[in-house]
């Protein structure tokens, strides 16, 4: 079967960098995705990665080995509104996006 | 229209009854989608269309049905409503460029 296995809760300080993790299995692999889910609200893009290596956008970065079937998101100078859920998918053979449960991130002054 | 609305926002419909939620997309995408979200779960598809006139079956498609009579419209149907299907309900599209997936604004659906 398909899996993606994310954190279900992580907690960070204000200012500091935290990294959420995910593991993959899946029919087939073409490339992965991050959003971002402010509670109540629907689910925005941040970034995608069909390559191994980090691909950095200001504050956010997400790295990619497709060998191993993982990938991160580094999010650094947290601020409050970073609190959010933040949600791995990866874009399986048929191309269709398999998503994982999300990580609810927790930011604490 | 900006992206993709839906409608309604929020409802509460009664057990066996028929309800249909909107979507409508002015980005031209060719491919649009309709998932649920419940706590503690991921997103599941329930159906999607790669382009107007087809429609596919996703992860959950039991009681509900689309169509794809434009490229704009994909409308999804509970022909008999049942409690099990209370959800938070997202209609997404994508073009064929990016695979980036963009998303309504989500219905709060309650069958009760």
């Amino acid at each position: 079967g398909q899996n993606i296995d994310q954190p279900t809760e992580m907690t960070a300080t204000e200012g500091a960098i935290v990294q959420i993790n995910c593991t993959y299995q899946t029919s087939g692999f073409n490339g992965l995705f991050w959003y971002q889910q402010h509670a109540g609200e629907a689910p925005t893009f941040l970034s995608y990665n069909v390559l191994d290596g980090l691909e950095e956008k200001g504050r956010f970065s997400s790295f990619l080995s497709r060998s191993k079937g993982y990938s991160y998101l580094l999010l650094k100078e947290l601020q409050m509104k970073d609190s959010a859920s933040y949600l791995c998918a990866v874009l399986d053979s048929n191309y269709q996006l398999i998503w994982g449960a999300g990580t609810k991130l927790i930011i604490k002054p | 229209i900006a992206g993709i609305t839906q409608a309604p926002t929020s409802q509460i419909l009664a057990a066996g009854r028929r309800m249909t939620l909107r979507c409508t997309q002015d980005m031209r995408h060719n491919a649009m989608y309709w998932y649920r979200q419940d706590l503690g779960l991921g997103l599941r598809l329930i159906h999607y269309s790669n382009t107007a006139g087809t429609t596919g079956k996703g992860e959950v498609p039991d009681g509900y049905s689309v169509s794809r009579a434009n490229t704009d419209d994909f409308p999804l149907t509970l022909a008999s409503a049942v409690p099990s299907q209370t959800s938070v309900y997202f209609c997404a599209s994508a073009g064929l460029a990016t695979n980036e997936q963009f998303f309504g604004p989500g219905t709060r659906l309650t069958v009760l």
